[in-house]
């Protein structure tokens, strides 16, 4: 049960995109469409931004998306704001009832 | 409106026993499985345990035969009880709903656990 790999940090500037990976195994992301991203403010609660994959639920703006492919996947940031800047987390089903979280992803917006 | 709220942390010593516990509203609460996941201080998000809207439960490794999570379909609430804490179990500790996809769409705000001597 580790967790996934995500780079520590990513920026960018107002405008530009980001893409954030998340890499695991064929255990967990590439074994299942169950990957979720999650924004997380400083002393704040997460909130879930993508599901399975590349679903957005509603409210979350079309600027955010995700993809996958073989046993890693992203979240792409488009058009950047200064309220982007934040923590991101993915997260994947991993077999057996188990839920693995990647260890977050400091996105700075310059 | 989906509403969480975690209580129950606080200070403990190491091998001391602590109960959590998140009271849900806004949504039906019977059919929706409930997940605790924490957040050990400056760290990333770990998954500890999830119960099904049937009472299946489920734990990380890292917590398994230490902590207990149940549920109480009348009071719309879940605990989390937690035996044996280490040093290591200290973080902010979340309840969230299970949504789509092994997803978790709605956040409580957490509630402090410290295990220190």
């Amino acid at each position: 049960q580790s967790a996934l790999t995500q780079p520590p940090s990513a920026s960018g500037s107002p405008g530009q995109s980001v893409t954030i990976s998340c890499t695991g195994t064929s255990s967990d992301i590439g074994g299942y469409s169950h990957v979720s991203w999650y924004q997380q403010h400083p002393g704040k609660a997460p909130k879930l931004m993508i599901y399975e994959v590349s679903k957005r639920p509603s409210g979350v703006p079309d600027r955010f998306s995700g993809s996958k492919s073989g046993n890693t996947a992203s979240l792409t940031v488009s058009g950047l704001q200064a309220e982007d800047e934040a923590d991101y987390y993915c997260s994947s089903y991993a077999a057996s009832n188990k839920l693995v979280f990647g260890g977050g992803t400091k996105l700075t917006v310059l | 409106e989906v509403q969480l709220v975690e209580s129950g942390g606080g200070l403990v010593k190491p091998g001391e026993s602590l109960r959590l516990s998140c009271a849900a509203s806004g949504f039906t609460f019977s059919t929706c499985g409930m997940t605790w996941v924490r957040q050990a201080p400056g760290k990333g998000l770990e998954w500890v345990s999830t119960i099904s809207y049937t009472s299946d439960t489920h734990y990380a490794e890292s917590v398994q035969g230490r902590f207990i999570i149940s549920r109480d379909n009348a009071k719309n609430s879940v605990d989390l009880q937690m035996n044996s804490l280490r040093a290591e179990d200290t973080a902010v500790y979340y309840c969230a709903t299970d949504g789509i996809g092994w997803s978790r769409d709605s956040w409580g705000q957490g509630t402090l656990v410290t295990v220190s001597s």
